[in-house]
């Protein structure tokens, strides 16, 4: 199955700074590569996701880059504000499929005003 | 607006009891997610279901079981809970065309 490693387990950032959190994963028939951002009390929710058939997507401060080749992909997150405090959980789709993934342990990410 | 819904949203329970977890959901989704998630651990899948008809396990099944009793409904149970099943538990929601998966609100559940 797949296996999801996601670093760091924690940031803390100034607010304005970039965040930059990690994943790497294990099958190299994954192709769909999702990021959840969970606040405080929430529930999870789908902020941005990548195919393998592109190296980068963005939307607004956010971005995410995929290396298939070395098997990791990555969020940016630019110009951090407060609100952009939060859990973010990547995830992977397990057998190379898309509607089951496994999701990494989660970054807990603290912008400090 | 379409939602997911979970019942209850707060249990304690004791060692040994049953317990049910709800989960309704008004979007029209075909798939059906149960997920706990414990401290550094992030979200791990017990069980998940395609249509009405089917159940698969995840891979954290044993000690839990469900039932899809319907589109809209999709039920965890724990038949004798143990302490080491407190968690915050979430059901989720996708469709067959997209991969985006929808959260519900959480059931946290304590075990004494």
């Amino acid at each position: 199955g797949e296996n999801v490693e996601q670093h760091p387990s924690t940031l803390s950032v100034q607010e304005g700074d970039s965040a930059v959190i990690k994943c790497t994963y294990s099958d190299s028939a994954s192709n769909y590569f999702p990021w959840y951002k969970q606040e405080l009390g929430k529930r999870p929710q789908l902020i941005i996701d990548i195919r393998s058939n592109v190296g980068e997507k963005k939307d607004q401060r956010i971005a995410v880059t995929l290396n298939k080749t070395a098997k990791h992909f990555s969020l940016h997150i630019t110009e951090t504000q407060p609100e952009d405090s939060a859990v973010y959980f990547c995830a992977a789709p397990v057998s190379g499929g898309y509607q089951k993934v496994t999701f990494g342990t989660g970054t807990k990410l603290q912008v400090i005003p | 607006d379409a939602d997911v819904t979970q019942t209850p949203r707060n249990r304690i329970t004791k060692t040994g009891k049953r317990i049910m977890l709800e989960c309704s959901q008004t979007k029209g989704h075909d798939r059906m997610y149960w997920y706990r998630q414990d401290p550094g651990l992030g979200l791990r899948l017990i069980y998940y279901s395609f249509d009405v008809k089917d159940i698969n396990k995840g891979e954290i099944s044993d000690g839990y079981s469900v039932s899809r009793q319907a589109q809209a409904k999709f039920s965890l149970s724990l038949e004798s809970a143990i302490p080491n099943q407190t968690a915050l538990y979430f059901c989720a929601t996708s469709e067959i065309s997209s991969n985006e998966q929808f959260f519900g609100p959480g059931t946290r559940l304590t075990v004494l």
